[in-house]
């Protein structure tokens, strides 16, 4: 199974940060790299797919970057609704697998 | 509007069976595959099971094979997840989510359902 590790595993920030999560997969999975975003009680929500491709209705401020086992997912200028914790997964080869999460606080 | 409604989830002894549904409406459900993620209590998420469009092609993770099945009835645009020998291990919010194709992740998720595995 391909294992996916995410950097760190929280972090503390401000409104108006530019902040950085890193995910690295244990073997290279190409760009088959997605980003979600999860809130209390909600379903995740899909924010980045094939590593840097912005999905629709996503605010331009998330941004993704990588290929092969270094991935990261960017936001420019953290809002006060960016507060969640966010997930990387890979569909290179199943089984499917999602790093452990990192959580972003106030 | 793009809509997945799961329901079936409940309280079960170990041992026991459930079937989880998704509804979907919204979108042509026989596009697009589909998958079961779950979620234990404030834990991570984790892929369950995968479904093409035709139902022709199906995975599971290691964790599930052999007891649970996925499946899915085009013409009733649904999505069924059955879980038998269920354990305490099994307790999660169970998410159904939407896939084009194994590149474009998952783009759309129901509300969850909830399964307790307990005695």
């Amino acid at each position: 199974d391909i294992q996916m590790t995410q950097s760190p595993s929280s972090l503390s920030a401000s409104v108006g940060d530019r902040v950085t999560i890193t995910c690295r997969a244990s073997q290279s999975i190409s760009t088959y790299l997605s980003w979600y975003q999860q809130k209390p009680g909600k379903a995740p929500r899909l924010l980045i797919y094939a590593a840097s491709s912005l999905q629709s209705g996503v605010p331009s401020r998330f941004s993704g970057s990588g290929s092969g086992t270094d991935f990261t997912l960017t936001i420019s200028s953290l809002q006060p609704e960016d507060f969640a914790t966010y997930y990387c997964q890979q569909t290179y080869s199943t089984p499917w697998t999602f790093g452990q999460g990192t959580k972003v606080e106030i | 509007e793009v809509q997945l409604v799961e329901s079936g989830g409940n309280l079960v002894q170990p041992g026991g069976s459930l079937r989880l549904s998704c509804a979907a409406s919204g979108f042509s459900f026989n596009y697009y595959d589909m998958n079961w993620v779950r979620q234990a209590p404030g834990k991570g998420l984790k892929w369950v099971s995968y479904i093409s469009s035709s139902g022709s092609t199906i995975y599971y993770a290691d964790s599930v094979k052999g007891r649970f099945t996925i499946s899915r009835d085009n013409a009733k645009n649904s999505l069924y997840l059955q879980m038998n020998s269920l354990r305490a291990e099994d307790t999660a919010v169970y998410y159904c989510a939407r896939s084009r194709d194994a590149y474009n992740g998952f783009d759309y998720w129901g509300q969850g359902a909830l399964v307790t595995v307990s005695s």
